[in-house]
This record gives structure tokens, sequence and C-alpha cells, in this order.
């Protein structure tokens, strides 16, 4: 079946504008999580969701930073008032149920350059 | 912090075996993920370690002691599409899959 798909692939804008990534995770998949990779850093943890529990926030790094998962499935990240240092891949990944040890998948990536 | 660390780079001739290391923060700690990530793509799944001991899939191994906050990713008979960066990702035990990355290891292959 399909893995995790995300869009944009790439995003360039400008200083102040407002930017919005989707993430369309495993079908059935209850679990999806966003991340964040800055060049040459590792993977830093921004929101979970998992069915329909209040999401985990404690990872995004400013409140111009907020995602939301519409009827469990697809989630959508939104940057407001981007700032250069917010230019990175932000990664979504989704895993079945979220229960300890189960391996999460990957999406592409969105490459976000803030100009 | 989680304090994952694991060194910054590291080169192994095509052929040859080389262990990556690990450590992390052992106070609630739950399971120990590694994942390949190759330049420009998304990391994918290795291994997963929550007991003790080596754990052993094809040429990959990956080793964890609990007690010690330790781990190793062990790869066997190089080849040159091994090269990529190899995340070491440590589970905390907060009822649900929360993973801290560390920064990963690049791995360069060379003939």
């Amino acid at each position: 079946g399909a893995g995790v798909s995300q869009s944009p692939s790439n995003k360039v804008t400008e200083k102040g504008k407002d930017v919005e990534l989707r993430c369309d995770p495993i079908s059935g998949h209850t679990a999806l999580y966003w991340y964040r990779q800055s060049l040459g850093q590792g993977l830093e943890f921004l929101i979970y969701f998992q069915g329909n529990s209040a999401p985990d926030k404690s990872g995004l790094p400013s409140d111009r930073f907020s995602a939301e998962r519409t009827g469990g499935s697809v989630s959508t990240l939104t940057i407001q008032r981007t700032q250069q240092e917010d230019s990175a891949v932000y990664l979504c990944a989704s895993s079945l149920s979220g229960v300890v040890g189960e391996t999460q998948y990957f999406g592409p990536g969105t490459r976000l350059l803030v100009l | 912090g989680q304090n994952i660390d694991q060194p910054t780079e590291m080169t192994a001739t095509e052929g040859a075996i080389v262990q990556i290391n690990c450590t992390y923060q052992t106070s609630g700690f739950n399971g120990l993920f590694w994942y390949q990530q190759h330049a420009g793509e998304a990391p994918t799944f290795l291994s997963y370690n929550v007991l003790d001991g080596l754990e052993e899939k094809g040429r990959f191994s990956s080793f964890l002691s609990r007690s010690k906050g330790y781990s190793y990713l062990l790869l066997k008979e190089l080849q040159m599409k091994d090269s990529a960066s190899y995340l070491c990702a440590r589970q905390g035990s907060g009822g649900y899959q929360k993973v801290t990355f560390g920064t990963g290891t690049k791995l360069q292959v060379i003939p």
C-alpha cells in the first residue's frame, strides 16, 4: 500500500509569510508525528497525535507553530510569520497505534527555505 | 534533554565490519531504535531493542545494555550502499511512543 506522503516537497517562502505543510499518513495508522530536521542535526520532535486524544504539543518551538489533524487522518502543520531559523526539513511519520516499540514510517519530508 | 550521544562521522572499508555506538540517559528509558537515513531521504527503521543483548538481522545487528545506557549498531560485510546516517533514538517510558533522536552518525563506506 501507499506510504506516508507529504506536500509540498519543497517550499520557498519569504520571512514573515505563513506556510502550511501537509501529511497523509498510511491508511489505518492512528498515530502521527511531526519532526523537524535542520541541516546536519538530528530529528527534533514537534507534535504527536493519537486517535481522538489531545495531541502532545510539547515539542513545538514557539506559538507560531500549530498543527491539526482532521478526521483522524490528514494533518497540517502551520508556521505563522516564518523566520529564517525555521528553514529545515519537516518530516511526518505514522505508526499503527502508537504503542511502545512500534515502527514509525516516515514520509519524504518537506524542505522549507525561508528567505 | 535526553543526552543521546553518538559519533558524528565514521569511515569504513567495503567488506569490513563497523560498530556505531550510542549512549543515552537511562532514567525513564523504555527502548532504543536505530534508523538509517540516506542523504536527502527519510529515515527507515532498522531495529528496536528493549531487552539486554544482541539482536541480529542479516548483516545488521543491534546491542543494548540497559544498565549502562549503551547501545551499538553492528554492520557486517559493508557495502557501498550502506553509506548513510545512522540515527540512534531513545524511547521514553511516558506511556506512548515519544521518541527522542540523536544527531546521527554519518557513515562513509570507501572501496
